[in-house]
């Protein structure tokens, strides 16, 4: 079975320039969820959609948009690249369902898009 | 602001020993508290979660202690492995459907050693 897939894996940028990250969920998982994980810390919550429609925004500035297509696959854009936005770019699906069912699904993290800014 | 806070930032255990990690959270909302763990390169893998109507659960090896009160919870590896070499990161939530946002503490490097 095909976990979370993102793409690309690892990602050269200059500062200024505009990204486009990926993500695939995985089979029936309604939810995709971003987030940033700079070097030695812990991962930070950028954005949630659920049915294509976004249901969370992180503290990030408005260089930072998302959106989710019909098949639920999800694409991070960031523009006007600062150094600072070099991190490892974490894709995130789950079910979505009831609360009281989150414990047995939880949430499933792909490898991440390693970005780096220049 | 930090609403998860963790400690040890690095932790070295003895083969065969048990390995505890300690989380504080600040927002009584919280209602789901997972706990992850991530190797080198890979992302961050569910390993186990409760719940604050419960005070302990355990999965195998690893055990999550919850005390709501304190606003506290950690985690106990047992007869730790040196497979268990990785990044923990606890984390907590507030969840209706279809809305989550996860809060990740900021990681304990464990080091388990022969």
């Amino acid at each position: 079975d095909a976990g979370v897939t993102q793409s690309p894996t690892h990602l050269i940028k200059t500062r200024g320039q505009h990204v486009t990250l990926r993500c695939s969920p995985i089979s029936g998982h309604k939810s995709v969820s971003w987030y940033q994980q700079v070097l030695g810390q812990g991962p930070q919550f950028i954005f949630q959609y659920y049915e294509k429609e976004e249901r969370g925004r992180g503290n990030f500035p408005d260089r930072f948009s998302a959106r989710q297509f019909p098949n639920y696959s999800s694409e991070l854009n960031v523009n006007a690249l600062l150094l600072g936005d070099s991190a490892l770019y974490l894709c995130a699906s789950s079910l979505a369902g009831d609360r009281r069912d989150r414990e047995s699904y939880g949430y499933t993290f792909g490898s991440g898009t390693r970005l780096t800014v220049v | 602001q930090q609403q998860v806070k963790q400690s040890p930032q690095s932790l070295i255990v003895q083969k065969g020993g048990i390995s505890i990690i300690n989380c504080a959270y600040e927002n009584t909302a919280f209602d789901y508290f997972p706990w992850y763990q991530q190797f080198p390169g890979k992302g961050p893998a569910l390993l186990i979660a409760i719940r604050p109507d419960v005070s302990e659960k355990k999965e195998g090896r690893f055990t999550i202690s919850f005390n709501k009160s304190a606003k506290q919870f950690s985690l106990h590896i047992m007869d730790s492995q040196p497979g268990d070499s990785a990044t923990y990161f606890c984390a907590a939530s507030i969840s209706f459907f279809g809305n989550e946002k996860l809060t990740f503490g900021t990681g304990t490097r464990l080091t388990i050693i022969p």
